[in-house]
């Protein structure tokens, strides 16, 4: 594609149900990031796929969250028991991070 | 422990030039200036980078000082769409993936 989508653009959801957000990354790009953008807040990196490689999940916040990249293409970004505290914009970039998509911005309730 | 500082916020008059100043004292050999911004609701967008010389390109240009403590992104003629948080970061190209923004400048193109 010509560029980096994310779906659901929204998602409301109350605590403790698990959300997955996925993230289409442009098409032969070989590195995919996943960030989270809280309200007024920066920017927090949270895992880093790069080709056939083990992820770099350093930026994980807990053991709810997990992801994983099916085919070096499509990512899948699960938040399991989500926290009233994982309310964010979820971000998802490729090609060593300067193109971004538009995000989804999750709410729970 | 920010690596940069930029001002909180700047108006800027629509078809004027802007500048954007960016501190970066601590910056090392090796690390890269880079600037982002987000448009309300939106990705970031990154814009332009560089290590030493002055860069140019579709978006704006870049003017790194010779001792790298500081730069300036300037957008040559700023449109009601430039209204946005601009971040400068400094990192590693490509090998320093764990992008993370502080609070940027936020900029206000007025008519």
């Amino acid at each position: 594609g010509a560029g980096v989508s994310q779906s659901p653009s929204n998602k409301v959801t109350e605590k403790g149900k698990d959300v997955e957000l996925r993230c289409d990354p442009i098409s032969g790009h070989t590195a995919l990031y996943w960030y989270r953008q809280s309200l007024g807040q920066g920017l927090e990196f949270l895992i880093y796929f790069q080709g056939n490689s083990a992820p770099d999940k350093s930026g994980l916040p807990s053991d709810r969250f997990s992801a994983e990249r099916t085919g070096g293409s499509v990512s899948t970004l699960t938040i399991q028991r989500t926290q009233q505290e994982d309310s964010a914009v979820y971000l998802c970039a490729s090609s060593w991070d300067r193109v971004f998509g538009p995000g989804t911005r999750l709410t729970v309730l | 422990d920010a690596k940069t500082t930029q001002p909180p916020s700047m108006d800027c008059a629509e078809g004027r030039a802007a500048n954007l100043p960016c501190n970066h004292s601590t910056i090392s050999g090796n690390e890269y200036v880079y600037w982002y911004r987000q448009i309300h609701s939106q990705g970031p967008q990154y814009i332009i980078h560089g290590l030493k010389n002055n860069e140019t390109n579709e978006m704006a240009s870049l003017i790194i000082t010779e001792d790298r403590k500081s730069s300036t992104l300037i957008l040559p003629h700023a449109t009601l769409r430039d209204t946005a948080v601009y971040y400068c970061i400094v990192r590693e190209n490509q090998g320093d993936y764990k992008l993370s923004f502080g609070a940027g400048t936020t900029v206000t193109v007025r008519a």
